[in-house]
């Protein structure tokens, strides 16, 4: 299988908001609705920010939302901060077979 | 505080093996299926292998199967990776999460991660 198509690079001023992509198949985002999202700062641990698709964990702020289209999804951030400034990678449940969950490419997104 | 940290990288030449530690604390570590993710340089992240709660069951990608055993302590919060036969493409930043009881395979913690650098 192959990696989730996300754009390389995103960027957006302090105060406004920015989309990430994320587009798949029908195996893997179209076939199912575990769609999640991870920020990672580099050097840092990797943080889960979106599960099923829309799902935020505890302590996640509501500027961030996701979505699904067929087979693309989608990150929102709104009101951007500085200290969003991060990598976005999404991934999706692909299945009871290995290897389970196939990663996006990443995309940087760069708050200005 | 939920907290993970591996251990273990470094520098390898090829053919060489490699075992990766994962110390956890903050939470009841035989209580959750465990991953291991890597990062490759320039590239995005892939899932290698899992193992469940008792060691029961253990999966691995295609590119590892064989090559590596997947392991647990749930005596000591510990989780293990060890890598035989180690191949230049094996070279990444290599993480252990804990596999969310609310979404099937979301990670919902990560630690910070250990490099594994194989040489040719």
């Amino acid at each position: 299988q192959s990696a989730l198509t996300q754009p390389r690079s995103v960027s957006g001023s302090p105060g406004q908001s920015v989309t990430i992509s994320c587009t798949g198949t029908s195996t893997d985002i179209g076939g199912y609705n575990y769609v999640s999202w991870y920020q990672h700062h580099p050097g840092k641990a990797p943080k889960l920010i979106i599960y099923d698709v829309t799902k935020r964990p505890s302590g996640v702020p509501d500027r961030f939302s996701g979505s699904k289209s067929e087979n693309t999804a989608s990150l929102s951030i709104s009101g951007l901060r500085d200290e969003d400034d991060a990598d976005y990678y999404c991934c999706s449940y692909a299945g009871v077979y290995v290897p389970f969950v196939i990663f996006g490419g990443g995309t940087k997104l760069t708050v200005l | 505080e939920v907290q993970l940290l591996e251990s273990g990288g470094g520098l390898v030449q090829a053919g060489g093996s490699l075992r990766l530690s994962c110390a956890t604390s903050g939470f009841t570590f035989s209580d959750y299926w465990m991953s291991w993710v890597r990062q490759t340089p320039g590239k995005g992240l892939e899932w290698v292998a899992n193992i469940k709660q008792d060691g029961s069951e253990r999966n691995y990608v295609d590119s590892v199967r064989g090559r590596s055993t997947i392991s647990r302590d749930n005596a000591k919060n510990s989780l293990f990776l060890h890598i035989n036969s180690l191949r230049v493409e094996d070279t990444a930043m290599y993480y252990c999460a804990t596999e969310s009881p609310l979404s099937p395979r979301a990670l919902d913690f990560w630690g910070q991660g250990t490099m594994v650098t194989v040489s040719s």
